[in-house]
């Protein structure tokens, strides 16, 4: 069965960094896109970034572009995400997600999240 | 502030039929697919409907989803009070080239 399990998060301070870590079992890992979701406490969903199947194509939300860094190996079937200059509105709980929908070798680009993991929490806070 | 605008809750009695309104633009839900999840509390995601009304194996045929111009639609016939959750509607929007989500609406079961 389909597995993504989150690592990494915590409490780091406002321009600090973090690295997390999404490990994905269950499925054949470089076959799929794969994306980071988060959700602010009490919040509703924030799709964060997108990384293609060789890791060609990325793609950010404005609110991270240039403070995050989304990418993975296949070879270990994971997937990361590298955060920098973090900000408070930055906390929330990060999910990764196996995504499907796209392929920008027929030009399409529907993406939809079919497989999420329980998520690694990050606050950013002095 | 969400790009693509949904009530905030929703409340039927067991049995009973819902739908949750998802509307945005041109630019997204009036030009691409639109999916739908449901969180239930304290778990992850869970993807209803894709590719507007396509139901993922597994989910039961009393969720469908349906799409008219830049508005999506959730519906949940045969109420149970297990599926009281969050739902939410999401799309590519074409002009941002970001994947944009609704705030989400709150499924009460009465």
């Amino acid at each position: 069965q389909v597995q993504l399990v989150e690592s990494g998060g915590g409490l780091v301070k406002p321009g600090g960094s973090l690295r997390l870590s999404c490990a994905a079992s269950g499925f054949t890992f470089s076959d799929y896109y794969m994306s980071w979701i988060r959700q602010a406490p009490g919040k509703g969903l924030e799709w964060v970034s997108y990384i293609s199947l060789s890791s060609t194509y990325t793609n950010y939300a404005d609110s991270v572009k240039g403070r995050f860094t989304i990418s993975r190996d296949n070879a270990k079937n994971s997937l990361y995400l590298q955060m920098n200059s973090l900000r408070a509105e930055d906390t929330a709980v990060y999910s990764c997600a196996r995504t499907k929908g796209i392929s920008m070798v027929r030009g399409v680009i529907a993406p939809y999240f079919d497989y999420w993991g329980q998520g690694t929490p990050v606050t950013v806070s002095s | 502030q969400s790009v693509l605008t949904q009530p905030p809750s929703v409340s039927a009695a067991p049995g009973q039929k819902v739908t949750i309104s998802c509307s945005g633009s041109s630019s997204n839900i009036g030009d691409n697919y639109v999916s739908w999840y449901q969180q239930l509390p304290g778990t992850a995601p869970k993807l209803l409907i894709y590719d507007n009304n396509k139901r993922p194996s597994g989910i039961p045929d009393r969720f469908s989803g349906s799409k008219s111009g830049t508005s999506a639609t959730l519906g949940i016939t045969g109420l149970q009070t297990g599926d009281e959750a969050d739902y939410y509607c999401g799309t590519w929007d074409s002009s941002l080239s970001v994947v944009v989500f609704g705030g989400g609406t709150k499924l009460t079961v009465l």
